[in-house]
């Protein structure tokens, strides 16, 4: 049984470093085809993907947040690391962490509420 | 990048009605398009891959079609359990994207 769960915090300031860990279990991130993906929805909106980190260790980020994102893994212990630089209170969210197999999220974690705001 | 766009944004439906909702394309994405159901609170759920197949567990009366740049979504009878919102999204680029989302309420 796949599953992931997002921990960070809940409230940082406008300008901070937000950092989330998603931590899964039931699948490793060194098998051929598979990947974990961020994907953040502001209240109320719609999903928006933000990036994405694979087996072999490629990484792809949302052109139009690229300069503010960094994806990491550490594959021994199940761990998927996301950076977003100087938050504003646009990037309050829900933020998600999802497995994917050839690039379909199929499994997600629960979602966790980051809220920018001084 | 690829945008998709859904429709309708809002959908008023009963018990027992067969509902449809579309997903277009930007450009042509092959079969690369799923759905997703999402209740408040919770994160979103698979219920259709490749435009067409469904997600074991996720009842018959769900289904999906299309090609290239048009989809759709049907609901062959609404269950209660059934009103949620729904979206699409493109998974042909590593970029993929969502539809902005068709929500979907007892009428």
């Amino acid at each position: 049984q796949i599953t992931l769960k997002e921990s960070g915090p809940t409230l940082v300031k406008p300008t901070q470093t937000l950092t989330l860990t998603c931590t899964f279990s039931g699948f490793s991130l060194s098998t051929d085809g598979v990947g974990v993906g961020w994907i953040r929805q502001p209240p109320g909106k719609a999903l928006e993907w933000l990036a994405h980190i694979f087996w072999d260790d490629d990484k792809r980020y949302s052109p139009s947040l690229q300069s503010r994102l960094t994806v990491t893994k550490d594959t021994s212990k199940n761990q998927v690391v996301l950076t977003m630089t100087n938050m504003d209170p646009v990037d309050t969210a829900t933020y998600f962490c999802a497995h994917t197999l050839y690039l379909l999220p199929d499994n997600w974690g629960q979602g966790t509420l980051v809220t920018v705001s001084s | 990048d690829i945008q998709m766009t859904q429709s309708p944004s809002t959908l008023s439906a009963s018990v027992g009605d067969r509902v449809t909702i579309t997903c277009r394309a930007s450009q042509d994405i092959n079969t690369w398009l799923a759905w997703y159901q999402q209740k408040p609170g919770r994160a979103p759920k698979l219920l259709i891959s490749k435009a067409s197949s469904l997600e074991s567990g996720v009842p018959s009366r769900f289904s999906g079609s299309g090609s290239q740049t048009d989809f759709t979504l049907t609901i062959s009878s609404l269950q209660p359990d059934d009103f949620a919102t729904y979206y699409c999204q493109q998974y042909s680029t590593y970029s993929y994207s969502f539809g902005q989302g068709t929500k979907l309420e007892i009428k």
